[in-house]
């Protein structure tokens, strides 16, 4: 079965610092790989995704992640945070079938 | 905006009542998507709809009921719930079931009383 792990809980980071959320995947193949972040009372938006080609993508807010087949790990960054960046991050895989499973999420909080 | 609708936002029902979550998806997208968000709890699969018909039901209990008379429209009715259904309730949408990046409403909260 996929499973999705997002080892850190909450981070606290100061603004204007780096980020970098962590996630880590469990599946045989390449996996469709995804980052979606929940502000408080919202549904999820999608900030980027991994289908196939370059290993480092891009996406919205300034966000960036790396996929790295070797260590099973699709890392979030983005290299200064915003205040506004404060959210819970989702990392999330869908596998051959179409079912998508998602990590338990990440809090980041950001102080001024 | 997402281009997926969710009403209503926020809803209180006692566990006698019955209500209706409703979403609504304007991206031309054939497949839907029930999720259950709740604290401290990773994102669940509730139910699947593809091309209108249901695809998946993730051993969901029958007091949750989906319907999809439309590849636009997707509702989940809620009947005699538990305390414990309260949650976020995420609609999502996408162009096909396989493979594709899921577009997600913004939620409906519901509280169970």
């Amino acid at each position: 079965a996929q499973s999705v792990t997002q080892p850190d809980i909450h981070i606290t980071v100061s603004e204007g610092a780096s980020l970098e959320l962590r996630c880590n995947y469990s599946y045989g193949a390449t996996p469709y790989l995804f980052w979606y972040v929940q502000s408080p009372g919202q549904g999820l938006q999608l900030l980027l995704k991994y289908f196939s080609g370059d290993t480092l993508v891009q996406g919205i807010k300034g966000f960036e992640a790396e996929f790295k087949r070797s260590q099973s790990s699709f890392n979030l960054r983005k290299p200064s945070v915003h205040w506004s960046d404060a959210a819970e991050y989702f990392c999330a895989v869908v596998d051959n079938d179409y079912k998508l499973s998602f990590g338990a999420g990440t809090t980041v909080t950001v102080r001024a | 905006e997402t281009g997926v609708t969710q009403t209503p936002r926020h809803l209180v029902m006692g566990m006698t009542n019955k209500k209706s979550l409703k979403c609504e998806q304007h991206l031309g997208h054939n497949a839907m998507y029930w999720y259950k968000q709740s604290a401290k709890k990773p994102l669940e699969l509730m139910f699947v709809y593809n091309f209108k018909e249901q695809t998946e039901n993730n051993s969901v209990p029958s007091r949750f009921s989906p319907e999809c008379p439309n590849s636009s429209h997707l509702f989940l009715h809620l009947h005699t719930l538990q305390p414990e259904d309260s949650a976020l309730y995420l609609c999502a949408s996408s162009p096909e079931i396989s493979g594709n990046t899921i577009y997600f409403g913004e939620g409906s909260w519901l509280t169970v009383v």
